[in-house]
């Protein structure tokens, strides 16, 4: 499999345009997370997704970003307009579960899934 | 708020000592936990876990350690190696839920 695939690697645009960033989970993969990551912040989760549905958008920083999952094999993170803030390294990942991670029952241990991180955009907004 | 903290931004270790990676987090709902491993230009991987009905877990050079009662879990890598220089987060998650809470990360250099 080809991971959890990103495009672009790199973008670099001005301030007030927009900015559209893409993520190709793994196949049959029933979850799909998008986070940013800044020196201050470390990695942060903004949205994710559950069978294509948005779940938790509540790390979505403002109305100018929203995020879309038309299909099980594709996401897009829209800035719009984008501001110098916004500059960091936004990650997509996806993890194959599709119940949440159920904790313990009578001492047996219940596992959530791995999630797997695509290589990252770094995001640039002059 | 950060609820998990990493307070240790870097930290140098000569190859073949152990390297001890620390993590607080502050919601006790936490019930589990990760370490993600992070190279340059890539995106962090999977390295271990640990659910708080254990204290311990290891995998080969890689051992966690959970003590609930101080909220506070540690990586240790015994013995460590250049390789393992890289950036390393902890995460926390609370049941009924797939949020990953990540710390912001401790730069482990291992000199050769």
């Amino acid at each position: 499999d080809a991971g959890v695939i990103q495009s672009p690697r790199h973008e670099v645009t001005e301030m007030g345009q927009e900015v559209t960033l893409r993520c190709k989970p793994i196949s049959g993969h029933n979850s799909l997370f998008w986070y940013r990551q800044t020196m201050m912040r470390g990695l942060e989760l903004l949205i994710y997704f559950n069978n294509n549905v948005p779940i938790d958008d509540s790390g979505m920083p403002e109305d100018r970003f929203s995020a879309k999952m038309p299909n099980a094999s594709f996401s897009t993170l829209k800035i719009q307009p984008s501001e110098p803030r916004d500059s960091a390294v936004y990650f997509c990942a996806s993890s194959p579960s599709t119940t949440p991670w159920t904790g313990t029952s009578g001492g047996i241990e219940t596992s959530t899934d791995t999630q797997y991180f695509g290589p990252g955009t770094r995001l640039t907004v002059l | 708020d950060q609820q998990v903290k990493q307070n240790s931004p870097s930290l140098s270790v000569q190859e073949g000592r152990i390297s001890i990676l620390n993590c607080d987090y502050t919601n006790s709902m936490f019930d589990y936990f990760l370490w993600y491993k992070k190279y340059p230009a890539e995106g962090p991987t999977f390295l271990i876990s640990i659910s708080s009905i254990k204290d311990k877990n290891e995998d080969g050079r890689f051992t966690v350690f959970l003590n609930k009662s101080a909220k506070h879990l540690s990586l240790h890598i015994v013995p460590s190696q250049p390789g393992d220089s890289a950036v390393y987060f902890c995460a926390a998650s609370a049941r009924g839920t797939y949020k990953y809470i990540f710390g912001t990360g401790t730069r482990l250099k291992v000199l050769a």
